[in-house]
């Protein structure tokens, strides 16, 4: 089937620090993988995506890549501020469900001063 | 452009009540997904509706409804309700890219609350 597992959180860190999620992916076709954000109170926005092996999804100094042969699309950034404390989401859709997006569980992510 | 709206914000109801969600998407996208957000179960898909017609649905009971408008706005109807449908409903505008991929942006949720 396909499903998303992403690392679990909370998980802080200090200002400038470099911030990794772990996502990988199970999919019955060819997906196209996503990273949402949440911020307090907030709906759900896309932070970056790939839609093909070897893309490299960015935005904002977050990176992804999309690595088909360790089915992973884990999340990097080379140094975080406050700013970035939010949930981050891993998702994928794949077109032979009809797109149906699948998310991960959500990590959590703290910066502090 | 204007992103996917969605009213109420915040809503409280009782056990047993019934309640309707509106969302509305992004100028131009005819397909309508919704979600529930719960802090136990994450992100759980509902249904999305395109074209005013179904096109998937989640594994939720039957009290959990939608609909979609000739103007592609949705609504979702939630029956007899129950303390743990208190969640963060989110309604996501998509949209078709190249190569038949989809798109999602998402509205800021309708926080529902039942006591």
């Amino acid at each position: 089937g396909n499903s998303v597992t992403q690392m679990e959180g909370p998980v802080t860190l200090s200002e400038e620090a470099f911030l990794t999620i772990n996502c990988t992916y199970t999919a019955t076709g060819y997906p196209s993988l996503f990273w949402y954000v949440q911020y307090p109170g907030e709906g759900l926005q896309l932070l970056l995506k790939a839609t093909k092996a070897d893309d490299k999804g960015s935005n904002k100094g977050f990176e992804a890549t999309y690595r088909k042969e360790t089915t992973s699309f884990h999340l990097e950034k080379g140094s975080v501020q406050v700013s970035d404390s939010a949930v981050y989401f891993c998702a994928l859709s794949v077109q032979n469900t009809g797109n149906q997006f699948y998310f991960g569980t959500g990590t959590s992510l703290t910066v502090i001063p | 452009k204007a992103g996917v709206t969605q009213t109420p914000r915040y809503l409280i109801k009782t056990r047993g009540q019934q309640v309707t969600l509106s969302c509305s998407p992004i100028s131009g996208h005819r397909s309508v997904s919704w979600y529930q957000q719960t802090p136990g179960q994450g992100l759980q898909f509902l249904f999305e509706y395109f074209s005013e017609t179904q096109r998937n649905k989640g594994n939720f009971p039957g009290r959990f409804s939608g609909r979609q408008f000739s103007n592609s706005r949705s609504e979702m109807n939630v029956s007899t309700l129950e303390l743990g449908d208190s969640a963060l409903y989110l309604c996501a505008s998509r949209v078709r890219l190249a190569g038949a991929r989809e798109e999602q942006f998402f509205g800021p949720g309708t926080r529902l609350t039942v006591l």
